[in-house]
This record gives C-alpha cells, sequence and structure tokens, in this order.
C-alpha cells in the first residue's frame, strides 16, 4: 500500500519569499505523483503531477517540483510567494500498476503569505 | 468545458436522519470517484466506479453509506443513518480510463450532522 506523509500542518512566508512544502511519499512499486491545491470552499484544483520521464516538473502558477527517488520524495517549491498562494495544498502518490490504482493524500499543508 | 458539478453545496442534519449528494461527471469521463474530506486531513476515497460498475468501494463503510452510478454517468452517494462522525466535506472527481489521468474535483457538499 501507499502512503503519503506532508511535514508542516502550516507553513508561513513572507510575499516574495520562497515557498517550500514537503512531502515524502512510501510505495511498493513506481509511483505517479501529485500535488493539488486547494482554496477555502473549493474543490482541489491539479498544480502539477510526475508519472514518468523528465523528475523536474513544472506546473501551474509558477509552481514545480523535483521527484527524488532515493529520498522518496515530492517536494514542491515556488521561488517567489505571492499573496494569492494563501491555500492549502495536498500532495498525492497513485501507484503505476496493478489493479489498486486510487490515489492516497496526505494530510495537507495549509500556506500563509504574509504582507 | 464544463467542470464536476456537485449539489447540494451545503447540508446540516441531525444524527440517524438520512442524507443523499448528486454529483454530475464532466462529460466523457468513465471514471468517477467520491471522496471523504474530514476537516484537517486530506480526502479519502469512498467509492470509484469505472462506467456504472464498482471498481473499489474497500473504504466505504457498507452499513450506512451507499453510492450508485446507474447510468454511467451522474452519481449518488446517500448516508443513512447520519452520525456525528459523518460531517465532513464530500467531494466528486472523475477523470478518463487510465492511472496517468488526472482526476477533476467537484467543489464538494459540506455536511454537518448535528
Amino acid at each position: 500500500a501507499q502512503s503519503v506523509t506532508q511535514l508542516g500542518s502550516h507553513v508561513s512566508v513572507s510575499e516574495g519569499a520562497l515557498v517550500l512544502l514537503r512531502c515524502n511519499y512510501s510505495s511498493s512499486v513506481p509511483p505517479y505523483l501529485f500535488w493539488y491545491v486547494q482554496y477555502p470552499n473549493q474543490g482541489l484544483q491539479l498544480l502539477l503531477k510526475y508519472t514518468t520521464g523528465a523528475t523536474l516538473v513544472k506546473g501551474i502558477n509558477g509552481f514545480e517540483a523535483e521527484f527524488k527517488k532515493s529520498e522518496t520524495s515530492f517536494h514542491l517549491t515556488k521561488p517567489s510567494a505571492h499573496m494569492s498562494d494563501a491555500a492549502e495544498y495536498f500532495c498525492a502518490v497513485r501507484i503505476s500498476s496493478g489493479s489498486a490504482r486510487q490515489l492516497t493524500f496526505g494530510s495537507g499543508t495549509q500556506l500563509t503569505v504574509l504582507p | 468545458e464544463a467542470g464536476v458539478a456537485q449539489s447540494p453545496r451545503y447540508k446540516i442534519i441531525e444524527k440517524r436522519q438520512s442524507v443523499a449528494f448528486w454529483c454530475n461527471p464532466i462529460s466523457g469521463h468513465a471514471t468517477l470517484y467520491w471522496y471523504q474530506q474530514i476537516l484537517g486531513q486530506g480526502p479519502k476515497l469512498l467509492i470509484q466506479f469505472q462506467n456504472n460498475g464498482v471498481v473499489d468501494d474497500s473504504q466505504l463503510p457498507k452499513d450506512r453509506f451507499s453510492a450508485e452510478r446507474l447510468k454511467g454517468v451522474d452519481s449518488t452517494l446517500k448516508i443513512q443513518p447520519a452520525k456525528l462522525e459523518d460531517s465532513a466535506v464530500y467531494l466528486c472527481a472523475s477523470s478518463w480510463t487510465g492511472a496517468k489521468n488526472i482526476q477533476y474535483f467537484g467543489a464538494g457538499t459540506r455536511l454537518s450532522v448535528l
């Protein structure tokens, strides 16, 4: 079975500062990895995904993430935070083979951007 | 393209009452998912449909929860009877078939059980 751990349930950064949200996964087979963002009272929106190929993945709104197999990590970064980035972020893993291919989410990281 | 539609957006009921949620996926998406998101947690899959068949319902509390997708398009999720711990946001998502495919989420139904 696969699992996801997001380190830090709350992260605060100043506007213009680097955003780093941490995600570690556990999977017995090669994983597909996703970052979703959730704004208040809205559903989840995909930021980016890693399936195969290039390990550095670029997403929407200036976010990117790097798949590091040796560290079983998929951390989300953005060079310069904007006020509009304030939201909850979820990392998710899905195994790439077999019958049980459900999406398993981490518990989320609430990002606050300070003026 | 229209997104995943869910209704109602909010529902307040008393424990032991029944409630139903409706979801209409993106047109053409064969796979439909229902998730439960408890406050402070990530979404947890309740049930996955492929067309009108159930693929995975291993985490669905079948003594009180039921779901159907009779015509392979829209779906309903029912809770009968509701418990206090069922208070959560119920999210519906849909996708094309295949593990690489993105799941698109609706805005959810926020259920409060008093």
